[in-house]
Protein backbone atom coordinates (compact mmCIF):
# COMPACT_ATOMS: atom_id res chain seq x y z
CA UNK A 1 0.00 0.00 0.00
CA UNK A 2 1.43 3.33 -0.81
CA UNK A 3 2.00 6.19 1.77
CA UNK A 4 3.18 9.74 2.06
CA UNK A 5 5.16 11.62 4.61
CA UNK A 6 5.24 15.54 4.79
CA UNK A 7 8.09 16.25 7.39
CA UNK A 8 6.96 19.72 7.84
CA UNK A 9 3.49 20.32 9.54
CA UNK A 10 4.48 24.13 9.26
CA UNK A 11 7.44 25.94 7.18
CA UNK A 12 7.69 29.78 7.74
CA UNK A 13 10.19 31.59 5.64
CA UNK A 14 10.82 35.54 4.77
CA UNK A 15 9.02 36.89 1.22
CA UNK A 16 11.98 36.66 -1.74
CA UNK A 17 13.94 33.64 0.24
CA UNK A 18 14.18 30.06 -1.51
CA UNK A 19 11.79 27.25 0.16
CA UNK A 20 12.17 23.40 0.62
CA UNK A 21 8.55 21.77 1.44
CA UNK A 22 9.64 17.80 1.64
CA UNK A 23 7.62 14.85 0.76
CA UNK A 24 8.52 11.57 0.94
CA UNK A 25 6.16 8.11 -0.24
CA UNK A 26 6.72 4.81 0.44
CA UNK A 27 5.57 2.05 -2.58
CA UNK A 28 6.58 -1.00 -3.97
CA UNK A 29 5.33 -0.23 -8.00
CA UNK A 30 5.96 2.66 -10.01
CA UNK A 31 3.83 5.91 -8.75
CA UNK A 32 2.53 9.06 -9.93
CA UNK A 33 2.73 12.09 -7.84
CA UNK A 34 1.45 15.29 -7.28
CA UNK A 35 1.30 18.38 -5.31
CA UNK A 36 -1.48 20.27 -4.72
CA UNK A 37 -2.18 24.03 -3.25
CA UNK A 38 -4.97 25.44 -1.25
CA UNK A 39 -5.61 28.59 -0.51
CA UNK A 40 -7.41 29.91 2.53
CA UNK A 41 -10.94 29.06 1.95
CA UNK A 42 -10.66 27.24 -0.94
CA UNK A 43 -10.14 23.53 -2.52
CA UNK A 44 -7.17 22.01 -3.82
CA UNK A 45 -5.79 22.75 -6.83
CA UNK A 46 -3.45 21.22 -8.97
CA UNK A 47 0.43 22.58 -8.80
CA UNK A 48 2.46 20.12 -11.10
CA UNK A 49 2.71 16.64 -10.91
CA UNK A 50 5.18 13.70 -12.33
CA UNK A 51 4.33 10.89 -14.30
CA UNK A 52 7.13 9.48 -16.43
CA UNK A 53 10.15 10.78 -18.16
CA UNK A 54 11.79 14.34 -17.09
CA UNK A 55 12.22 14.01 -13.06
CA UNK A 56 12.20 18.15 -12.78
CA UNK A 57 8.98 18.89 -13.01
CA UNK A 58 7.75 22.97 -13.04
CA UNK A 59 4.60 24.75 -12.05
CA UNK A 60 3.72 28.55 -14.28
CA UNK A 61 4.01 30.09 -10.93
CA UNK A 62 7.53 29.45 -10.29
CA UNK A 63 7.72 26.05 -8.46
CA UNK A 64 9.10 23.38 -9.27
CA UNK A 65 9.55 19.20 -7.91
CA UNK A 66 12.51 16.28 -8.72
CA UNK A 67 11.34 13.05 -8.26
CA UNK A 68 14.19 10.99 -6.62
CA UNK A 69 13.67 6.96 -6.94
CA UNK A 70 16.51 6.23 -4.95
CA UNK A 71 15.18 8.44 -1.84
CA UNK A 72 12.00 8.09 -2.39
CA UNK A 73 11.15 11.67 -2.76
CA UNK A 74 9.53 14.15 -4.59
CA UNK A 75 10.18 17.67 -2.80
CA UNK A 76 8.75 21.19 -3.94
CA UNK A 77 10.65 24.21 -3.95
CA UNK A 78 10.65 27.83 -5.04
CA UNK A 79 13.83 29.84 -5.31
CA UNK A 80 12.09 33.08 -4.18
CA UNK A 81 8.45 33.10 -2.14
CA UNK A 82 5.98 35.93 -2.55
CA UNK A 83 3.39 36.77 -0.07
CA UNK A 84 0.72 35.27 -2.17
CA UNK A 85 2.26 31.96 -2.03
CA UNK A 86 0.99 31.64 1.83
CA UNK A 87 -1.17 28.15 1.77
CA UNK A 88 -1.41 24.55 2.40
CA UNK A 89 0.74 22.42 0.15
CA UNK A 90 -0.37 18.33 0.08
CA UNK A 91 1.36 16.05 -1.93
CA UNK A 92 -0.34 13.21 -3.14
CA UNK A 93 0.51 9.57 -4.80
CA UNK A 94 -0.49 7.12 -7.10
CA UNK A 95 -0.43 3.85 -8.15
CA UNK A 96 -0.53 3.41 -12.01
CA UNK A 97 -1.92 -0.21 -12.98
CA UNK A 98 -3.58 -0.14 -9.27
CA UNK A 99 -6.09 1.62 -8.31
CA UNK A 100 -5.11 5.39 -9.39
CA UNK A 101 -6.52 6.62 -6.24
CA UNK A 102 -4.18 8.79 -4.76
CA UNK A 103 -3.07 8.91 -1.14
CA UNK A 104 -2.59 12.54 0.15
CA UNK A 105 -0.12 13.50 2.95
CA UNK A 106 -0.81 15.62 5.84
CA UNK A 107 0.07 18.61 4.03
CA UNK A 108 2.97 21.50 4.87
CA UNK A 109 1.01 24.79 5.93
CA UNK A 110 4.02 27.58 3.79
CA UNK A 111 4.00 30.59 5.85
CA UNK A 112 5.29 33.86 4.29
CA UNK A 113 6.24 36.80 5.73
CA UNK A 114 6.83 40.47 4.97
CA UNK B 1 -17.39 29.60 -14.85
CA UNK B 2 -16.85 27.49 -11.74
CA UNK B 3 -15.53 24.40 -12.83
CA UNK B 4 -17.00 21.70 -9.75
CA UNK B 5 -19.37 23.87 -7.44
CA UNK B 6 -20.60 22.83 -4.31
CA UNK B 7 -24.05 24.17 -2.33
CA UNK B 8 -24.24 24.97 0.73
CA UNK B 9 -20.36 26.89 1.00
CA UNK B 10 -20.55 26.76 5.24
CA UNK B 11 -23.71 24.55 6.92
CA UNK B 12 -24.11 24.79 10.90
CA UNK B 13 -26.48 21.72 12.19
CA UNK B 14 -27.66 20.34 15.26
CA UNK B 15 -26.76 16.57 16.22
CA UNK B 16 -29.36 14.22 14.89
CA UNK B 17 -30.73 16.47 11.84
CA UNK B 18 -30.63 15.68 8.50
CA UNK B 19 -28.77 17.37 5.69
CA UNK B 20 -27.33 17.16 2.04
CA UNK B 21 -24.49 18.75 0.07
CA UNK B 22 -24.76 19.28 -3.57
CA UNK B 23 -22.07 19.12 -6.18
CA UNK B 24 -21.87 19.99 -9.73
CA UNK B 25 -18.99 19.70 -12.37
CA UNK B 26 -18.92 21.20 -15.84
CA UNK B 27 -15.80 20.13 -17.26
CA UNK B 28 -17.63 16.62 -18.85
CA UNK B 29 -15.72 14.53 -16.05
CA UNK B 30 -16.42 11.26 -16.05
CA UNK B 31 -15.84 10.60 -12.82
CA UNK B 32 -16.50 12.14 -9.01
CA UNK B 33 -15.46 11.72 -5.41
CA UNK B 34 -16.23 13.34 -2.30
CA UNK B 35 -13.51 13.99 0.10
CA UNK B 36 -13.58 14.18 3.88
CA UNK B 37 -10.59 16.64 5.28
CA UNK B 38 -10.45 16.57 9.35
CA UNK B 39 -9.44 19.46 11.13
CA UNK B 40 -5.90 17.98 10.65
CA UNK B 41 -6.16 18.78 7.35
CA UNK B 42 -6.27 15.14 6.79
CA UNK B 43 -7.74 14.26 3.17
CA UNK B 44 -9.79 10.76 3.29
CA UNK B 45 -11.34 9.86 0.56
CA UNK B 46 -15.41 8.44 1.07
CA UNK B 47 -17.19 7.78 -2.41
CA UNK B 48 -16.39 8.08 -6.38
CA UNK B 49 -19.13 7.20 -8.94
CA UNK B 50 -18.11 7.11 -12.69
CA UNK B 51 -20.76 7.65 -15.19
CA UNK B 52 -23.15 7.31 -12.00
CA UNK B 53 -22.01 4.10 -11.03
CA UNK B 54 -20.55 3.82 -7.52
CA UNK B 55 -16.83 2.73 -7.62
CA UNK B 56 -15.73 3.62 -4.47
CA UNK B 57 -16.96 3.03 -1.30
CA UNK B 58 -14.17 3.48 1.51
CA UNK B 59 -15.31 2.73 5.13
CA UNK B 60 -18.01 5.59 5.73
CA UNK B 61 -21.20 4.94 8.24
CA UNK B 62 -23.57 4.23 6.50
CA UNK B 63 -25.51 7.34 7.49
CA UNK B 64 -23.75 8.74 4.68
CA UNK B 65 -25.41 8.03 1.28
CA UNK B 66 -24.06 9.25 -2.34
CA UNK B 67 -26.27 10.52 -4.94
CA UNK B 68 -25.69 10.60 -8.67
CA UNK B 69 -28.36 11.60 -11.08
CA UNK B 70 -26.83 12.14 -14.01
CA UNK B 71 -22.56 12.00 -14.52
CA UNK B 72 -22.08 16.08 -13.64
CA UNK B 73 -23.68 15.90 -10.17
CA UNK B 74 -22.85 13.91 -7.14
CA UNK B 75 -24.69 14.79 -3.88
CA UNK B 76 -24.18 13.63 -0.04
CA UNK B 77 -26.95 13.19 2.31
CA UNK B 78 -25.98 12.71 6.13
CA UNK B 79 -28.79 11.04 8.36
CA UNK B 80 -28.43 11.33 12.87
CA UNK B 81 -25.79 13.76 12.39
CA UNK B 82 -23.17 13.47 14.60
CA UNK B 83 -20.83 16.14 16.77
CA UNK B 84 -17.57 13.92 14.77
CA UNK B 85 -19.05 14.67 11.36
CA UNK B 86 -17.93 18.09 11.93
CA UNK B 87 -15.18 18.87 9.03
CA UNK B 88 -14.61 20.52 5.42
CA UNK B 89 -16.28 18.11 2.86
CA UNK B 90 -14.79 18.28 -0.73
CA UNK B 91 -16.47 17.40 -3.72
CA UNK B 92 -13.50 16.39 -6.67
CA UNK B 93 -14.02 15.01 -10.73
CA UNK B 94 -11.57 13.38 -12.84
CA UNK B 95 -11.59 13.15 -16.38
CA UNK B 96 -10.64 9.33 -16.17
CA UNK B 97 -11.97 6.47 -13.92
CA UNK B 98 -9.66 6.93 -10.56
CA UNK B 99 -8.03 10.08 -11.52
CA UNK B 100 -4.94 8.43 -13.24
CA UNK B 101 -2.45 11.15 -14.86
CA UNK B 102 -4.82 14.00 -14.79
CA UNK B 103 -5.38 14.84 -11.19
CA UNK B 104 -8.48 15.75 -9.51
CA UNK B 105 -10.34 19.57 -9.73
CA UNK B 106 -11.61 20.09 -6.33
CA UNK B 107 -14.70 22.60 -5.44
CA UNK B 108 -14.23 24.84 -2.82
CA UNK B 109 -15.65 22.95 0.20
CA UNK B 110 -18.32 22.62 2.40
CA UNK B 111 -17.98 23.77 5.88
CA UNK B 112 -19.75 21.29 8.08
CA UNK B 113 -20.28 22.24 11.63
CA UNK B 114 -22.45 20.11 14.09
CA UNK B 115 -23.34 21.86 17.23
Amino acid sequence: AQSVTQLDSQVPVFEEAPVELRCNYSSSVSVYLFWYVQYPNQGLQLLLKYLSGSTLVESINGFEAEFNKSQTSFHLRKPSVHISDTAEYFCAVSEPGGSYIPTFGRGTSLIVHP
Amino acid sequence: DTAVSQTPKYLVTQMGNDKSIKCEQNLGHDTMYWYKQDSKKFLKIMFSYNNKELIINETVPNRFSPKSPDKAHLNLHINSLELGDSAVYFCASSLGRTGGADGYTFGSGTRLTVV
